[in-house]
């Protein structure tokens, strides 16, 4: 098993540009999480995906930021136009189980705005 | 990798000896608690889970401890290792009560670095 797969690994583009982050979550996973992490706040949550349904939300920071989950091998995180603010590393993760028991992470995207 | 280590609390061990990281949740309600490992530039990884109904887990080389009155957990490494040096958090888990959906949703520590010294 390959485990969660995110690309790119790193991504600078400059303040005003789209940026999409991509994921692969392991087959089999019903639940999928897309989670940033910085210094200052540490591990947020921002999206949680049930059998490709959007359940919680409630973590997006604003209109800028966006996600979908067309099938259930690939789901990506977009946020236009990108901020400085908005570097950080972006973690997709998958779960066997409904919501976040045991859940298993990807290597992460660095993005950074400049 | 991310500088995730810079600010946080560290506990430094030497090679061989127990570790034992701490952790003081926030939720009672919360029912199901996990630790994670977060070596640099790698994402976090699963070791050891608890539900609420017990205070005591054991897997290999780890024990995790909950003590629900002060809402504490730790984490204990025995034997500690070069490899085991990270940051790790802890989380907490507690139902959200979606319809249908059952959602849960885990709420991170902001994390404790160890570094083990050879």
């Amino acid at each position: 098993d390959a485990g969660v797969i995110q690309s790119p690994r790193h991504e600078v583009t400059e303040m005003g540009q789209e940026v999409t982050l991509r994921c692969k979550p392991i087959s089999g996973h019903n639940s999928l999480f897309w989670y940033r992490q910085t210094m200052m706040r540490g591990l947020e949550l921002l999206i949680y995906f049930n059998n490709n349904v959007p359940i919680d939300d409630s973590g997006m920071p604003e209109d800028r930021f966006s996600a979908k989950m067309p099938n259930a091998s690939f789901s990506t995180l977009k946020i236009q136009p990108s901020e400085p603010r908005d570097s950080a590393v972006y973690f997709c993760a998958s779960s066997p189980r409904q919501g976040g028991t045991e859940a298993f992470f990807g290597q992460g995207t660095r993005l950074t705005v400049v | 990798g991310e500088s995730v280590g810079l600010h946080l609390p560290t506990l430094s061990v030497q090679e061989g000896d127990n570790s034992i990281i701490n952790c003081a949740y926030s939720n009672s309600a919360s029912d199901y608690f996990i630790w994670y490992k977060q070596e640099s530039g790698k994402g976090p990884q699963f070791i050891i889970d608890i539900r609420s109904n017990m205070d005591k887990r054991q897997g290999q080389r780890v024990t995790v401890l909950l003590n629900k009155t002060v809402k504490h957990l730790s984490l204990q490494i025995a034997a500690t290792q070069p490899g085991d040096s990270a940051v790790y958090f802890c989380a907490e888990n507690y139902g959200k009560g979606h319809s249908g959906a059952g959602s849960y949703q885990l709420t991170f520590g902001k994390g404790t670095k160890l570094s083990v010294i050879p």
